[in-house]
């Protein structure tokens, strides 16, 4: 059974700092998932990894996968408060690449 | 990306009475996949809805609680039977989209059930 641990769960950072959350999993899974949920909102996708070795930017962001290590990073580069919301990690298991397991998220503020 | 629907996108329900809760999709997807999201919690797949057969239902969740219909590729309801307070959650709707790399997974808007 696939398990997925993402930390930290809390993140309060400054603008303008850099940090990284972390995603480890417990057995194979041939993808990872990276969203994004503002307070009372559905998910919105942000990345998805496909490879060991993958990395992807958008923005600010950027995810990369290590499927030896069974991690994915998400980095985060010069915060700014538009930022701020629950990230999740998500990978997949049951032989589907579309049935994700989640990670518990994590609270990400920015403060001025 | 997809554009997907629900509906209610809220409810206030009496426990021991049931909520069904309605999924549409833009165009047709051959899987469609039911999540719960408990108050602050994560997302937990709930069942996969198959059209033309009975959906497949994952560790924890049966079939009597969480009933599914699917009756065309665009669509598919969730009923959550016999409510208590502990079904008070995010139930969401979610589809793969894409290939390639650009292969995805959306997720709907969300139904916010409250159980009295």
């Amino acid at each position: 059974e696939l398990k997925v641990e993402q930390n930290p769960l809390f993140l309060s950072m400054q603008e303008g700092k850099n940090y990284t959350i972390y995603c480890n999993y417990s057995t194979t899974s041939d993808r990872l998932y990276w969203y994004r949920q503002d307070p009372g909102k559905s998910l919105e996708s942000l990345f998805v990894l496909l490879s060991n070795g993958a990395v992807k930017q958008e923005g600010r962001l950027m995810a990369s996968l290590d499927t030896k290590a069974r991690l994915s990073t998400l980095h985060i580069t010069a915060a700014v408060h538009d930022l701020s919301a629950t990230y999740f990690c998500a990978g997949v298991s049951g032989g589907s690449n579309y049935k994700l397991t989640f990670g518990k998220g994590t609270l990400l503020t920015v403060n001025p | 990306s997809a554009v997907i629907s629900q509906k209610p996108s809220r409810d206030i329900c009496q426990r021991g009475t049931s909520l069904t809760i309605q999924c549409q999709v833009d165009s047709q997807v051959t899987m469609m996949f039911w999540y719960r999201q408990q108050p602050g919690q994560s997302l937990t797949l709930i069942a996969t809805a198959n059209q033309g057969s009975e959906a497949t239902y994952e560790s924890g969740f049966v079939i009597d609680k969480f009933p599914i219909s699917r009756p065309n590729l665009t669509f598919s309801t969730l009923t959550v039977s016999n409510l208590s307070p502990e079904d008070s959650s995010i139930y969401l709707c979610s589809v793969p989209r894409g290939s390639g790399t650009t292969d995805t997974q959306y997720f709907g808007p969300g139904t916010r059930l409250t159980v009295l």
